[in-house]
């Protein structure tokens, strides 16, 4: 089946700890994307890229890290320097161009401990 | 940049009463529109979207949602809810010419009461 595969769905991480949450999508989509959500706050971007080695910096960027040497995966690393780090991450792509839809992934649980 | 406004953060309703959920955005300018549906620990999962054509659009499980140009709204609509549709629902909007920006709200959460 088609779809998004975010991996681990938990992730535990102690403090100074960089950790990598992984994304990968068969949809054959140009644009993927990062988003964190926080109870009440809705969805931030936190990066989003619309080609291979190509990627841009959302809202939140600050002390997380992204790579796209392949157009199905999109990693985040989440670094030491990112202080409030405990929150849900999803996953999303798109087509490229206006009108696409984006689709999520079923997300990743870190939890600083 | 444009912006979303769900103007309701919850919103309890009885089992099978109807539903509205209001969502405003800012800019007048060719939008496209979505609604996506969030269950607990789960990814967000497309509800109906607008794109052109009739102002009207239907979506899986019942709902469906009206564009209104003019008042720069697309609200989501049910006419008879069910317990299973307790859950978080968001709202997004595109822009035509500004390729992959996407723009969500902060979510109404609705509770379906028994």
């Amino acid at each position: 089946d088609g779809g998004i595969t975010q991996s681990p769905k938990y992730l535990f991480r102690k403090e100074g700890q960089n950790v990598t949450l992984s994304c990968e999508q068969n949809l054959n989509h140009d644009a993927m994307y990062w988003y964190r959500q926080d109870p009440g706050q809705g969805l931030r971007l936190i990066y989003y890229s619309q080609i291979v080695n190509d990627f841009q910096k959302g809202d939140i960027a600050e002390g997380y890290s992204v790579s796209r040497e392949k157009k199905e995966s999109f990693p985040l690393t989440v670094t030491s320097a990112q202080k409030n780090p405990t929150a849900f991450y999803l996953c999303a792509s798109s087509i490229e161009g206006a009108g696409g839809t984006i689709y999520f992934g079923e997300g990743s649980w870190l939890t600083v401990v | 940049a444009q912006s979303v406004t769900q103007l309701d953060s919850q919103v309890p309703v009885f089992e099978e009463a109807p539903v509205e959920l209001r969502c405003n955005y800012s800019s007048s300018v060719s939008v496209y529109l979505f609604w996506y549906v969030q269950y607990p620990n789960q990814g967000l999962q497309l509800l109906l979207k607008y794109l052109s054509g009739s102002t009207l659009v239907k979506g899986i499980n019942g709902f469906e949602a009206e564009f209104n140009k003019s008042q720069t709204s697309f609200h989501l609509r049910k006419p008879s809810v069910h317990i299973s549709d307790t859950a978080e629902y968001f709202c997004a909007v595109s822009e035509a010419g500004t390729g992959n920006q996407f723009y969500f709200g902060t979510g109404t959460s609705l509770t379906v009461i028994p």
